[in-house]
């Protein structure tokens, strides 16, 4: 069964903090997303990562960046946050050997930004 | 570019009522469709996608090209189906296949 955590549920910070989310899938998976997930505006992409250290943008990867330096593990940084990044975080990954591409999704990380 | 439409945001239907969840795509390429559905407190997770035409815990959707949709259908709805739902189209993006959803529609199923 694929699991993917993430570090934390809840995290609470302040304007201008550097914030690390952590992604960690223990199913050997290539490809990673961060999504964030807002009421009304559903899932939108931030940023993927389909092999080690490689890195693509997604819809809306202003103010983020990422980091993949193990196949397990996608980190989300916010380098400087800000009260418009206060949502709720979601990771997932999915295997490119696996044809139909579904993607398995960790629990979330409720981000709140004074 | 592609995009993904879901023009319910809330819908309530009773508990025995068919319900179907609006679901409308625009892509200049082949299509492939998923429903993703998260329950209260629960991770995200697929329900169906259009090619493997099944159904899923009652739930049916097929893929209209001609009317550029997939709709969610279940003909008995059950308390147990309230949820967030969520319509996503895969696409090929550079190196590798991403999902864009839609916003999504919030079910809820009355006693």
């Amino acid at each position: 069964d694929v699991k993917v955590t993430q570090s934390s549920r809840y995290l609470v910070k302040r304007t201008g903090e550097k914030v690390f989310l952590e992604c960690v899938q223990d199913m050997d998976h290539e490809n990673m997303f961060w999504y964030r997930q807002d009421p009304g505006l559903g899932l939108r992409l931030i940023y993927f990562s389909y092999d080690v250290k490689m890195k693509e943008k997604g819809d809306i990867p202003e103010g983020y960046s990422v980091s993949r330096e193990k196949k397990e593990r996608f980190s989300l940084i916010l380098e400087s946050a800000s009260t418009n990044q206060t949502s709720m975080y979601l990771c997932a990954s999915s295997s490119t050997r696996e044809s139909t591409d579904t993607q398995y999704f960790g629990p979330g990380t409720r981000l709140t930004v004074l | 570019a592609q995009r993904v439409t879901q023009p319910e945001k809330l819908l309530s239907v009773f508990k025995g009522a068919p319900v179907e969840l609006k679901c409308n795509y625009s892509y200049s390429g082949s299509p492939e469709l998923f429903w993703y559905v998260q329950y209260s407190r629960q991770r995200l997770q697929l329900l169906l996608r259009h090619i493997s035409r099944e159904s899923i815990k009652g739930f049916t959707a097929d893929l209209n090209k001609g009317e550029t949709s997939f709709h969610l259908k279940k003909p008995f709805a059950q308390e147990e189906d309230s949820a967030m739902y969520y319509c996503a189209l895969k696409v090929a993006s550079g190196s590798a296949r991403q999902l864009t959803f839609g916003s999504g529609t919030q079910l809820t199923v009355l006693p």
